[in-house]
């Protein structure tokens, strides 16, 4: 069965070091989303990707992070300098083909677990 | 403000009992309902995608119901397994913010044997 594969599966880093997470969506899935979710907490949206653009993205998403689908296959999370409260696991998910609101269902990948020190 | 409640924080069962788990949402105008159970440092799956017609939806020993007037659906979980003990998280999509998903914080499930 195809699924979202994620890299690293944990990532120690220290901060203010540039961290990028990799992602191979399922290949014919057409919208990629990047998500965090702080140990104990909710899951939190960061940003969804379309077309090789940013179709959404919230508060958190700020201008240290950054999304690159560089390829075909690969979509990326960028970190440029990393913080303390950067700490958390970040899943990538994609969809296909109608956005969310027409009930396409979100795959996630097993999450890269991110530790600043 | 769109908000997605769940209750209970956590719970405990024994091995072969069912459980009913539930979610208030305030999101409108209301767009699907979703269930996903997250295991422990894992990715989370989806169980059932309720629209607004729908009343009920069975995913094997899964079911989810909605009641869109009331804005509550409750996930009921029948002769549950060890497996089963996860984060249980609904979440909502309304359709302003271009469908965006908003999160409950999820009810824990412990199965003891």
């Amino acid at each position: 069965e195809p699924e979202v594969t994620q890299t690293p599966s944990h990532q120690v880093t220290q901060m203010g070091q540039e961290v990028i997470l990799r992602c191979v969506p399922i290949s014919n899935h057409l919208y990629f989303y990047w998500y965090r979710q702080i140990l104990g907490q909710k899951v939190e949206f960061l940003v969804s990707f379309y077309n090789n653009e940013i179709s959404e993205k919230s508060e958190i998403f700020d201008d240290q992070f950054s999304v690159e689908r560089p390829d075909g296959s690969n979509f990326t999370l960028k970190i440029r300098s990393t913080k303390l409260e950067d700490s958390a696991m970040y899943f990538c998910a994609s969809s296909y083909p109608k956005r969310l609101g027409n009930t396409g269902e979100l795959f996630f990948g097993e999450g890269s677990r991110l530790t600043v020190l | 403000k769109n908000q997605v409640e769940q209750s209970p924080q956590s719970l405990i069962i024994l091995e072969g009992k069912n459980c009913t788990l539930q979610c208030n949402y305030t999101v409108s105008p209301f767009s699907n309902l979703r269930w996903y159970k997250q295991d422990t440092g894992r990715g989370p799956v989806s169980l059932t995608i309720m629209t607004f017609s729908e009343n009920t939806k069975s995913n094997g020993r899964y079911t989810a119901t909605l009641d869109a007037d009331t804005k509550q659906s409750s996930l009921h979980i029948t002769a549950s397994q060890l497996s089963d003990s996860a984060s249980y998280i609904c979440v909502v999509s309304g359709m302003d913010s271009n469908y965006q998903l908003i999160w409950g914080a999820g009810t824990k499930l412990i199965i003891k044997p």
